[in-house]
């Protein structure tokens, strides 16, 4: 198992440009979650979901967007970037029988200019 | 508001060398709390589970307490390996992902 992907590693993008981020796990988990985490701060919630088609808000959502056809892949759209949308994001993911459980991706590291 | 603080911000322990990290909480609703630890430049990794108030776990070095305030984190005998991030997080309700995270405490074991 490859567990929790993501790409890209690295990315630098100017305010304005919209990319995706991409998330793909392979332990057919139902929860998948996308979090910020910036220097001296919890991981922060952006989006979440509980499986294929559904998707909701966490505590930061502004200025990006998912959705969730497959079980496997859970991607994460920056619409419009801004400077502080610099960050270190990181995809999870869970199974029902253990949701509290989550298992981590290796993070993306995006500079918006 | 819910929140989620962690002492301290760092540490620095000779290897061999047992002490304790904290997890404080002011959240209603406590539906678990949790442990992870996190190595530079990668993911946090799940460590505990905790549900109830007197309930501890443990897996190697690491031990991890509950009361109704806060967790401790207990390192015994630590070894250079030891050296990460360890993150505590906190959930309030049983729907959706509702976690709060504190922001860490970085540990490092000198050999």
């Amino acid at each position: 198992n490859a567990g929790v992907t993501q790409t890209p590693k690295f990315q630098v993008l100017k305010t304005g440009q919209s990319m995706t981020l991409q998330c793909a796990q392979d332990m057919n988990h139902e929860y998948m979650s996308w979090y910020r985490q910036d220097p001296g701060m919890g991981l922060r919630l952006i989006h979440y979901s509980v499986g294929a088609g559904i998707t909701d808000q966490g505590e930061v959502p502004n200025g990006y967007n998912v959705s969730r056809s497959t079980t496997e892949d859970f991607p994460l759209r920056l619409l419009s970037a801004a400077p502080s949308q610099t960050s270190v994001y990181f995809c999870a993911s869970s199974p029902w029988s253990s949701y509290n459980e989550q298992f981590f991706g290796p993070g993306t590291r995006l500079t918006v200019l | 508001e819910d929140q989620v603080t962690q002492s301290p911000e760092a540490l620095r322990l000779q290897e061999g060398e047992s002490s304790s990290l904290n997890c404080s909480y002011t959240v209603s609703g406590l539906r678990g709390l949790f442990w992870y630890r996190q190595d530079p430049g990668k993911g946090p990794e799940f460590l505990f589970t905790l549900y109830s108030a007197g309930e501890e776990k443990e897996k190697e070095r690491l031990k991890a307490t509950l009361t109704k305030k806060e967790s401790f984190l207990h390192i015994t005998a630590p070894k250079p390996e030891d050296s990460a991030t360890y993150l505590c997080a906190v959930r309030m309700d049983n729907y959706g992902q509702n976690f709060v995270f504190g922001p860490g405490t970085r540990l490092s074991v000198l050999p």
